[in-house]
């Protein structure tokens, strides 16, 4: 079974469009997070929520908005996509928000592309 | 505010040669370090990571990392390279305070026959 599951792996859309990425863990976390990898593999949090609750929000355009309907889930919806949102976006979780205490866990990753 | 800085984006051994990442980072307090690597197409993979207890930490696939705060440095080392061990290696600091990884911007070790 996988630890942290995203989909879609792959997406591929035009610029303006609405895309959502769908993130779940099924290890028990409490917290969970995005990450946005770009084109020279930097890598940059974006989102946390501990429990449901945002409690990281880098700055990120808010066109991109977060969404956790349940511990085990966080959905990431963007508006109006632009060229510059092409990246991988990688899903995290960790056992809660100490992530000294705790290592995160990564899913796959999905590589959005934006034409 | 916390930061790392890997030097060298690429990094080139042959198969049973020393491996040698080099990394640093910035911290006001005592930090939280990690070592984290990317296989191709898949998501980050715990290395190993140092929580200031010992500083010579031993993570899988026999990587080991010594923290040398006069030098700042968390260096990842691995004494003979396998043909598996090429991908993209990542340090990363933990922000206090804001629970969040800072992540370097990563070397790539190639490892040729």
């Amino acid at each position: 079974d996988t630890a942290v599951s995203q989909t879609p792996k792959y997406l591929v859309t035009q610029m303006g469009n609405d895309k959502s990425i769908k993130c779940e863990q099924n290890l028990g976390h409490d917290t969970m997070y995005w990450y946005k990898q770009d084109s020279k593999k930097f890598l940059k949090i974006m989102f946390s929520y501990n429990n449901k609750e945002l409690i990281i929000n880098e700055t990120v355009p808010n066109r991109f908005s977060p969404k956790s309907p349940d511990k085990a889930h966080l959905n990431l919806h963007i508006n109006s996509l632009e060229l510059g949102d092409s990246a991988v976006y990688f899903c995290a979780s960790s056992q809660d928000r100490d992530t000294g205490a705790n290592v995160l866990t990564f899913g796959a990753g999905s590589r959005l592309t934006v034409l | 505010a916390q930061s790392v800085t890997q030097l060298g984006s690429h990094v080139s051994v042959s198969e049973g040669a020393l491996v040698l990442l080099r990394c640093n980072y910035s911290s006001s307090v005592p930090p939280y370090l990690f070592w984290y690597v990317q296989y191709p197409n898949q998501g980050l993979q715990l290395l190993l990571k140092y929580t200031s207890a010992a500083t010579l930490v031993k993570g899988i696939n026999g990587f080991e990392a010594e923290f040398k705060k006069s030098e700042t440095s968390f260096h990842l080392t691995k004494p003979s390279a396998h043909m598996s061990d090429a991908a993209e290696y990542f340090c990363a600091v933990l922000s206090l305070g804001y629970n969040k990884l800072i992540f370097g911007a990563g070397t790539r070790l190639a490892v040729h026959p």
